[in-house]
């Protein structure tokens, strides 16, 4: 149980266009998901938090209006970088939690978007 | 504000070894304490946590830490390194209720040789 995936697992896309990056809860009802960036040998920064049908809470630094954040539904999550740059290359990581006081976050596999 | 470090960016050991990864946390309330593994291009898998209770606290593939709050110190150990233990390992915390966001640590590098 407990399983989150990512759409796609890797994608490259041109400098200036947008790409989607979905993440699933696929057998328990996300109430809040997350969304991290790493970069190579690098830990996990937390971007924003985001709670079924409601906005996203950013992490300070973070500009909102590249990295939009979508959770629409208890098992959909969506980020979409738009306008993307060669600095947006990097390795996007969701995780799930179920409940609002529950404290277990289960993370996706990532999706490793390179901008080119 | 809360804050985790890991000593020693990378840590290297001999197959059947002892493993010894270092984390020490700072926090103003409870913690509750979060060992997690990540091998290349994957997502983080849990280890282990410390919520409340034991302080000494099992996780998977032999793995086991001890929550010294004295010390604030939460050391990931094994007691014989497998080939298939090389990876990153990273420690978190949150805030005790546990349902505010993760701080991770910089991570370990673990490499197991023959």
């Amino acid at each position: 149980g407990a399983v989150v995936s990512q759409h796609p697992s890797w994608v490259i896309c041109k400098s200036g266009t947008s790409v989607k990056i979905e993440c699933r809860s696929l057998d328990f009802q996300a109430t809040t998901m997350f969304w991290y960036r790493q970069f190579p040998k690098q830990s996990l920064m937390l971007m924003a938090t985001s709670n079924e049908g409601s906005k996203a809470t950013y992490e300070q630094g973070v500009e909102k209006d590249k990295f939009l954040i979508n959770h629409a539904s208890l098992t959909l999550s969506t980020l979409t970088v738009t306008s993307a740059h060669p600095e947006d290359s990097s390795f996007y990581i969701c995780s799930a939690r179920e409940g609002l006081v529950s404290y277990e976050q289960y993370f996706g596999p990532g999706t490793r978007l390179t901008v080119t | 504000a809360q804050s985790v470090t890991q000593l020693g960016s990378h840590v290297s050991v001999s197959e059947g070894a002892l493993v010894l990864l270092r984390c020490n946390y700072s926090s103003s309330v409870p913690p509750y304490l979060f060992w997690y593994v990540q091998y290349p291009n994957q997502g983080l898998q849990l280890l282990l946590k410390y919520t409340t209770g034991a302080t000494l606290v099992k996780g998977i593939n032999g793995f086991e830490a001890e929550f010294k709050k004295s010390e604030t110190s939460f050391h990931l150990t094994k007691p014989s390194a497998h080939m298939s233990d090389a990876a990153e390992y990273f420690c978190a915390v949150s805030l005790s209720g546990g349902y505010n966001k993760l701080i991770f640590g910089a991570g370990t590098r673990l490499a197991v040789h023959p």
